[in-house]
């Protein structure tokens, strides 16, 4: 399995408040994503990185941020947490573009009361 | 935009084989990939495969590829209760910018009877 880990693996947050998920992996591979998981919906790119300090939106991007200071860590905030952010949270790493497919962490469940 | 479709649910026996079906409408799609999820786990890549191809077959997956009719097929051989799972069809078009954008499919839930 590739070395990727997620951090919480569950967190229960309050409408308001600020969350933030790490996402951190051994392989250093140059491109990195944040995916939320959410019935009927499949997966949905959030941000994406491809190198340190390079990230851009992808297509739910509203009311996140991303920061990727070193090429193991890619971090994504929830400036102000909103119930509609409850989902399960997935980070996936790829090589060179990932036409080989992408390597998925185990995932942050995140519940917003 | 790109759309991947499949159907919702699948049960087979123990010991049958279980063909996935996907749909996708992206003509440019290039690559075309089947992952596996499991409660509480991370997608796991099986297999991918590319669009000049009509076939491939790794162990007890065969993954055909229709592009006329962009159709993706899974078959899992002599299916186990360990298989059952999600199943998420995935695509991507050619390279281009700074990353490679994939579409998932919303998932098949495979269940074996034992």
């Amino acid at each position: 399995d590739a070395g990727i880990t997620q951090s919480p693996r569950h967190k229960v947050t309050e409408t308001g408040t600020p969350v933030t998920l790490r996402c951190h992996q051994t392989e250093n591979h140059r491109y990195m994503y944040w995916y939320r998981q959410d019935p009927g919906h499949g997966l949905r790119l959030i941000h994406y990185s491809y190198g340190v300090k390079d990230t851009d939106k992808g297509e739910v991007s509203d009311g996140y941020s991303v920061s990727r200071s070193k090429t193991e860590d890619f971090l994504l905030t929830l400036e102000s947490a909103t119930s509609s952010q409850t989902s399960v949270y997935f980070c996936a790493i790829s090589e060179e573009r990932g036409a080989l497919g992408q390597f998925f962490g185990p995932g942050t469940r995140l519940t917003v009361l | 935009g790109e759309d991947v479709e499949q159907s919702l649910f699948l049960s087979v026996r123990e010991g049958d084989s279980s063909v996935i079906n996907c749909t996708y409408t992206d003509s440019s799609s290039t690559y075309l990939y089947w992952y596996k999820q499991e409660p509480g786990a991370g997608l796991q890549l099986l297999t991918y495969i590319f669009s000049n191809m009509d076939m491939k077959q790794d162990q007890r997956l065969t993954v055909l590829l229709n592009k006329k009719d962009k159709h993706l097929s899974l078959r899992i051989a002599d299916t186990q209760t360990g298989d059952s799972a999600i199943y998420f069809c995935a695509e991507s078009p050619p390279i281009s910018g700074g990353y490679q954008k994939v579409t998932f499919g919303t998932g098949t839930k495979l269940q074996v009877i034992p």
